[in-house]
């Protein structure tokens, strides 16, 4: 039983265009809510997280939104650079802890020139 | 990912032998977590320890799997009499005392290999 979903196991963007990583979850007793980022053989790196007691966190080019009736986050990049294709991992957790993460099965972006 | 060391980066062992997986947190973290990746998928929570002690297995398969943080050196993940199943990347995580807005910071992982 999933509680986090990324229903997109891929993306394609034109480089300077806008990416949008869409992850949904079930569980509503999530309050965090984190995006990590994955190039191959490498561990996850942190990119951004929302309480949900928000429902917009910005970060450079980074936007995450939380829309808490809909169980559903996004992930904003923009403008989209090659260097940003990757596997974006969207994380779930209770109480905010951060221990027990909740991660989706991640979508890999990909940028082009 | 600098700062979460872990060793070795590949480990291949055969059926029925253990492996041992090495972490050593960030400077000044505690918190150390142990994730497993398969192919395909998300991570997986595994257990999350302080030093020595456990704070939460419940992710960690009941046998042939245990974890450890003694009170010197590097936590430990234990994997007896492996098997084909256990083929995985396995993630260390640190993270300071927790609270919000102290993300886990990740290592660059174990890939584990069993023939």
């Amino acid at each position: 039983d999933q509680q986090v979903k990324q229903n997109s196991p891929s993306l394609s963007v034109q480089e300077g265009r806008i990416s949008i990583l869409n992850c949904d979850y079930t569980n509503s007793m999530f309050d965090y809510f984190l995006w990590y980022k994955k190039y191959p053989a490498e561990g996850p790196t942190f990119l951004i997280s929302i309480s949900s007691i928000k429902d917009k966190n910005e970060d450079g080019r980074f936007t995450v939104f939380l829309n808490k009736s809909a169980k559903h986050l996004s992930l904003h990049i923009v403008p989209s650079q090659p260097g940003d294709s990757a596997v974006y991992f969207c994380a779930a957790s209770v109480g905010g802890s951060q221990g027990n993460l909740i991660f989706g099965k991640g979508t890999k972006l990909s940028v082009k020139p | 990912n600098a700062g979460v060391m872990q060793n070795p980066r590949h480990l291949v062992r055969r059926r029925g032998q253990e492996a041992r997986l090495r972490c050593s947190p960030m400077k000044g973290h505690s918190h150390v977590y142990w994730y497993r990746q398969l192919p395909e998928e998300g991570l997986k929570f595994m257990v999350y320890l302080q030093k020595e002690n456990i704070i939460d297995e419940s992710g960690m398969p009941k046998e042939r799997f245990s974890a450890e943080f003694p009170k010197e050196g590097p936590s430990i993940l234990r994997i007896q009499q492996v098997v084909r199943g256990d083929s995985a990347a396995y993630f260390c995580a640190s993270s300071p005392p927790q609270g919000m807005g102290s993300p886990l910071h990740f290592g660059n992982g174990t890939r584990l290999t069993v023939t």
